[in-house]
């Protein structure tokens, strides 16, 4: 099984400000990476699929980069709305596995 | 607009069984394989099953393998769990999801329904 480990755990970023959120594969999944969204009492959403393409509907600050085991997912000013825990997933290998979450909060 | 709603969740007994279903509308139903993924209270997300397009080809995690058994009618649009000899540890959220593109189990998933909630408790 794939081990996806993201950092930070908790990321402290004020308003406006650039988000860096990172996520290692413990082997390579190509481009076979995505990033959701999820905020309180909500179910996850769709950020970026393929390592850096966007999802319908999602605003030009998301953008995501890497392939084989390094990934990252940048928000370039963070929004009010952006506040929330962000989740990689690897689909290319079964089981499709998840990482375990940074929580992206307002400092 | 595609719309995928949960239910069937609620509290049984461990060892007891439960048969969750996903309701979708919006698209070409057996067109796209379908995922079930579970998020235990206050923790991350678990992808839990998958099955494809036409029923034919289905994948468990270890975790549920053997207890779980996923399916589908495409002539209801409409996506099952059918989980059997539950424990504590399968106390979750769960949410459905259908992935982005049609005719490939490889991508991701897009978008998810609202969840429904199984507790299993004595």
């Amino acid at each position: 099984e794939i081990v996806m480990t993201q950092s930070p755990a908790t990321l402290s970023v004020s308003p406006g400000e650039r988000a860096t959120l990172s996520c290692r594969a413990s082997q390579s999944v190509s481009s076979n990476l995505a990033w959701y969204q999820q905020k309180p009492g909500q179910a996850p959403r769709l950020l970026i699929y393929g390592a850096s393409t966007r999802a319908t509907g999602i605003p030009a600050r998301f953008s995501g980069s890497g392939s084989g085991t390094e990934f990252t997912l940048t928000i370039s000013s963070l929004q009010s709305e952006d506040f929330a825990v962000y989740y990689c997933q690897q689909y290319n290998n079964w089981p499709q596995t998840f990482g375990q979450g940074t929580k992206l909060e307002i400092k | 607009e595609v719309q995928l709603v949960e239910s069937g969740g609620g509290v049984v007994q461990p060892g007891g069984s439960l048969r969750l279903s996903c309701a979708a509308s919006g698209f070409t139903f057996d067109d796209y394989a379908m995922h079930w993924v579970r998020q235990a209270p206050g923790k991350g997300l678990e992808w839990v099953s998958l099955i494809s397009g036409d029923g034919g080809s289905t994948y468990y995690a270890d975790s549920v393998k053997g207890r779980f058994t996923i399916s589908r009618d495409n002539s209801k649009n409409s996506l099952y769990l059918q989980m059997n000899s539950l424990r504590t540890e399968d106390t979750a959220l769960y949410y459905c999801a259908k992935v982005v593109e049609m005719a490939t189990i490889w991508v991701a998933l897009d978008p998810w329904g609202q969840g429904t909630l199984v507790t299993v408790s004595s």
